[in-house]
């Protein structure tokens, strides 16, 4: 299994509600990533979680909130969104996290705030 | 992580060889040259990476320049099912950066019939 997966593929929130990606993978991977990407930009990174613990954070809001339960699973929570937020959320991982590793992507989670 | 630049925009005949750019001048010793591509509202797909040799695989070839200061993919034979957006990374081997990977803008391979 060379894929992972991201559910759902698509999001509609309002700003007071609280919702959660979930992105999930099953090669044995050890890092796991989350990137945004507006219309027409390439992908920015929000977060790195390298052995489940939380290695990099981009200066994200907090009302993003990361999780990784278990070495297959990563979460996005969300809360008190903006529509500003209104983007594609990607997930990926790599076997470890350095630079000598290529990294798989879902297809990604398209969120619209209202 | 060193900065990249691409054309914007190329254009292939369908069955020609699609030859992308990328220079990065600033690139450092420890740094690897990664190709990814990003077809319209799919998530990025790994194409091949590179530190200092050519390589190879079936998807494409990487081309890196002896001063390793430029780098060209070669997609053999494009097909419609190519054209994309194609990302040149240049991403740190290791240290605090976890395998950042910096996106640029890349280059909108369009391949025409």
């Amino acid at each position: 299994d060379t894929e992972v997966t991201q559910t759902p593929k698509h999001l509609v929130m309002g700003m007071t509600n609280k919702k959660s990606l979930k992105c999930e993978q099953h090669m044995g991977h050890r890092a796991m990533y989350w990137y945004k990407q507006k219309a027409k930009k390439p992908p920015e990174l929000m977060f790195v979680y390298s052995y489940e613990k939380l290695s990099i954070n981009e200066s994200v809001p907090s009302r993003f909130s990361p999780e990784c339960p278990n070495s297959s699973l990563l979460n996005l929570h969300l809360h008190a969104l903006q529509p500003e937020d209104s983007a594609l959320y990607l997930c990926a991982s790599s076997q470890v996290s350095d630079g000598r590793r290529e990294q798989f992507f879902g297809p990604g989670t398209r969120l619209t705030v209202l | 992580d060193a900065k990249t630049t691409q054309p914007t925009s190329m254009d292939c005949a369908e069955g020609r060889a699609a030859n992308l750019p990328c220079n990065h001048s600033t690139i450092s010793g420890n740094e690897y040259v990664y190709w990814y591509r990003q077809i319209h509202s799919q998530g990025p797909q790994y194409i091949i990476h590179g530190l200092k040799n050519n390589e190879t695989n079936e998807m494409a070839s990487l081309i890196i320049t002896e001063d390793r200061k430029s780098s060209t993919l070669i997609l053999p034979h494009a097909t419609l099912r190519d054209t994309a957006v194609y990302y040149c990374i240049v991403r740190n081997a290791g240290g605090t950066s976890y395998g950042k990977l910096t996106f640029g803008q890349g280059t909108i391979l369009t391949v025409h019939p």
